[in-house]
């Protein structure tokens, strides 16, 4: 079985803030893949990233980093400098290489930014 | 290129009622998925089809769900009967990719449709 924890219901900061987004995951397999979607009020999934549980590096994509650690089971997303088009919901997900393959979802963080 | 296209954007039914949702995945893409998402959870995954064919329908509520994929282009969902619990937004997602995990990170998501049971 696997499961994804985004502990965090809904956030706000003030615009230009940063803000870190939690992801705790579980699973069985050693070979596994994170991500993160978000998604705005339109309704649509956009990907952000894919990580697989063999890469620890960290990394950033302009105002976007990324925190994997394996020793924490954690897959945390920073936002440095918000801004009032990051507001949405994001999601982290888990999908293992020998599991079930399934894509599962946590149940989201609302990240409000306040103008 | 076109996204995923969904339609209708909203509906509202009554319980025991029938409704139908229609995606067209973007053009060339083999792997269409059907998730619901209920309200303050994320997407669950109902169907994965690969081309016109069935990959995974472990999680669809066959009873009362079913989907087809028009000769491996567009897709429908039918809900008969509708049940309140049945109230979700239901995503359709495309990729051009075969390997499970890969082709998660190539889907490209329709802007869903709200479904309102009462």
């Amino acid at each position: 079985a696997q499961k994804v924890t985004q502990a965090q219901t809904e956030i706000s900061v003030v615009e230009k803030e940063d803000v870190t987004l939690d992801c705790v995951y579980e699973t069985r397999d050693t070979t596994y893949y994170l991500f993160w979607y978000k998604q705005p009020p339109s309704g649509e999934l956009v990907f952000l990233i894919r990580r697989n549980s063999f890469d620890e590096q960290n990394e950033i994509s302009g105002r976007y980093s990324w925190n994997f650690q394996k020793s924490t089971s954690s897959f945390n997303f920073t936002i440095t400098a918000s801004q009032v088009v990051d507001s949405a919901v994001y999601f982290c997900a888990l999908i293992s290489n020998f599991g079930n393959e399934k894509l599962t979802f946590g149940t989201g963080t609302r990240l409000t930014i306040i103008p | 290129e076109a996204g995923v296209a969904q339609s209708p954007r909203y509906k509202i039914i009554e319980k025991r009622q029938s409704v139908a949702f229609w995606c067209n995945p973007i053009s060339g893409h083999a792997t269409l998925y059907w998730y619901q998402q209920i309200l303050g959870q994320g997407p669950k995954l109902l169907i994965q089809f690969q081309n016109n064919g069935v990959v995974d329908d472990s999680q669809l509520p066959k009873d009362r769900f079913s989907a087809e994929r028009l000769k491996g282009v567009d897709s429908t969902l039918k809900i008969q009967p509708a049940k309140l619990e049945d109230s979700a937004v239901y995503l359709c997602a495309s990729s051009l990719g075969t390997r499970q995990a890969r082709l998660h990170t190539e889907a490209f998501f329709g802007q869903g449709t709200r479904l309102t049971v009462v």
